[in-house]
């Protein structure tokens, strides 16, 4: 079945630190990626996807690479701020037909000052 | 703009009472959803509305009772919940039910 794998948290960073998020997954074909961020007491906000191979995704300083030799989606961050402190949701939906959005089960981040 | 705006942001309830959650979106989209979250867990699938009809209903008890009056509009109604109910409740859209997903900020409920 299709799944998502991501490390598990918290991610303890002071400021400034760069960020890597690990996120591996299982489907068949070609799926869409994606990397949804939930800030303390909030929803979900799309921070960035991807939908085929290769394709680099970035928004807000974040970028994540579509690699389809690694089945990866790792996520990014040259410089953290006490702001991105967050839960982190990788997730990945099939492209055929209706497909429900998988997702990992969430790094939580915590960035200090 | 991706805005889906939910109310209320807090809701207490009894197990004996009925209330509603209300989900809106002015996008455009023409699929609709429903999530229950519970603590440091993931989002859950409870139910996907197509072109205002249901189209998937992941199996949730009966006293969970989605409504889309509209294609802009969802409701969810709650009766008779239990305390395991408890959790937040989050609405998404997408363009398509193919598309990418944009969630509301959420309906944090307790059931006393």
């Amino acid at each position: 079945g299709n799944s998502v794998t991501q490390m598990e948290g918290p991610v303890t960073l002071s400021e400034e630190a760069f960020l890597t998020i690990n996120c591996t997954y299982t489907a068949t074909g070609y799926p869409s990626l994606f990397w949804y961020v939930q800030y303390p007491g909030e929803g979900l906000q799309l921070l960035l996807k991807a939908t085929k191979a290769d394709d680099k995704g970035s928004n807000k300083g974040f970028e994540a690479t579509y690699r389809k030799e690694t089945t990866s989606f790792h996520l990014e961050k040259g410089s953290v701020q006490v702001s991105d402190s967050a839960v982190y949701f990788c997730a990945l939906r099939r492209n055929t037909g209706f497909q429900k959005l998988v997702f990992g089960t969430g790094t939580r981040l915590l960035v200090s000052p | 703009d991706t805005e889906v705006t939910q109310t209320p942001k807090h809701l207490v309830m009894g197990m004996t009472n009925k209330k509603s959650l209300k989900c809106e979106q002015h996008m455009g989209h023409r699929a609709m959803y429903w999530y229950k979250q519970k603590a440091k867990k993931p989002p859950e699938l409870m139910f996907v509305y197509s072109y205002e009809k249901l189209s998937i209903n992941e199996s949730v008890p009966s006293r969970f009772s989605p409504e889309c009056p509209n294609s802009s509009l969802l409701n969810l109604h709650l009766h008779a919940l239990q305390p395991e109910d408890s959790a937040l409740y989050l609405c998404a859209s997408s363009k398509g039910d193919q598309e990418t997903q944009y969630f509301g900020p959420g309906t944090r409920l307790l059931v006393l």
